[in-house]
């Protein structure tokens, strides 16, 4: 069974860091692109950041670039976002989620972790 | 970037009615398009890929239609599991956007 757990969250205060991870299991971590989503309390879904298998290719949202980094450590099935200069407009649920690959990868999000929430407020 | 228009943004309904949510796309999305449903408090599901490809264990009174700008999902007879907001999403380029939802909500 395909499993993603998330953690990292918590209050943190504006232009502060935190550093999410998520731990893959029942499947090959390293043969599938990651990615990150979030979602603002009462809002819709915004995606973040993807990753590739090797951590070679990474894709951001532009509200994020320069402030986020997303990583993967396939030794340990994990997946991170590093979250610097955090700012209000942050807060929100933070999903990971794995991309459909079968032969090639698209970005359709098949499984979901439960989330972890991030509070950017002073 | 690609924006993606849901419409409606609300839509009330009964158990048993056909109904349907369309996604318009900004620019042509080629038939790369997903749909998700999300219930309150709980994790978004993927319904279709590629504008049309049911999930595994998805109903069958789910189905998803269109190419380019243009898309549709339909549910033929709705269930009271039904009830939730739906979400369609490009999965086309980067940056890879998310519609504004469909509440769906009972009559």
């Amino acid at each position: 069974e395909v499993q993603l757990v998330e953690s990292g969250g918590g209050l943190v205060q504006p232009g502060g860091s935190l550093r999410l991870s998520c731990t893959a299991s029942g499947f090959t971590f390293s043969s599938y692109w990651m990615t990150w989503v979030r979602q603002a309390p009462g809002k819709g879904l915004e995606w973040v950041a993807n990753i590739n298998q090797d951590g070679s290719d990474k894709y951001y949202v532009d509200s994020v670039k320069g402030r986020f980094a997303i990583s993967r450590d396939n030794a340990r099935n994990s997946l991170f976002l590093q979250m610097n200069s955090l700012r209000a407009e942050d807060t929100a649920v933070y999903y990971c989620a794995r991309l459909i690959c079968s032969g090639s990868c698209y970005s359709a999000f098949a499984y979901w972790g439960q989330g972890t929430l991030v509070t950017v407020s002073s | 970037d690609i924006q993606m228009t849901q419409s409606p943004s609300t839509l009330s309904a009964s158990v048993g009615d056909r109904v349907t949510i369309t996604c318009r796309a900004s620019q042509s999305i080629r038939s790369l398009l997903a749909w998700y449903q999300q219930k309150p408090g709980k994790v978004p599901k993927l319904l279709i890929s590629k504008a049309s490809t049911l999930e595994s264990g998805v109903p069958s009174r789910f189905s998803g239609s269109g190419s380019g700008t243009e898309f549709t999902l339909t549910i033929s007879s709705l269930q009271p599991d039904d009830f939730a907001t739906y979400y369609c999403q490009h999965h086309d380029s980067y940056p890879i956007t998310f519609g504004q939802g469909t509440r769906l909500e009972i009559k």
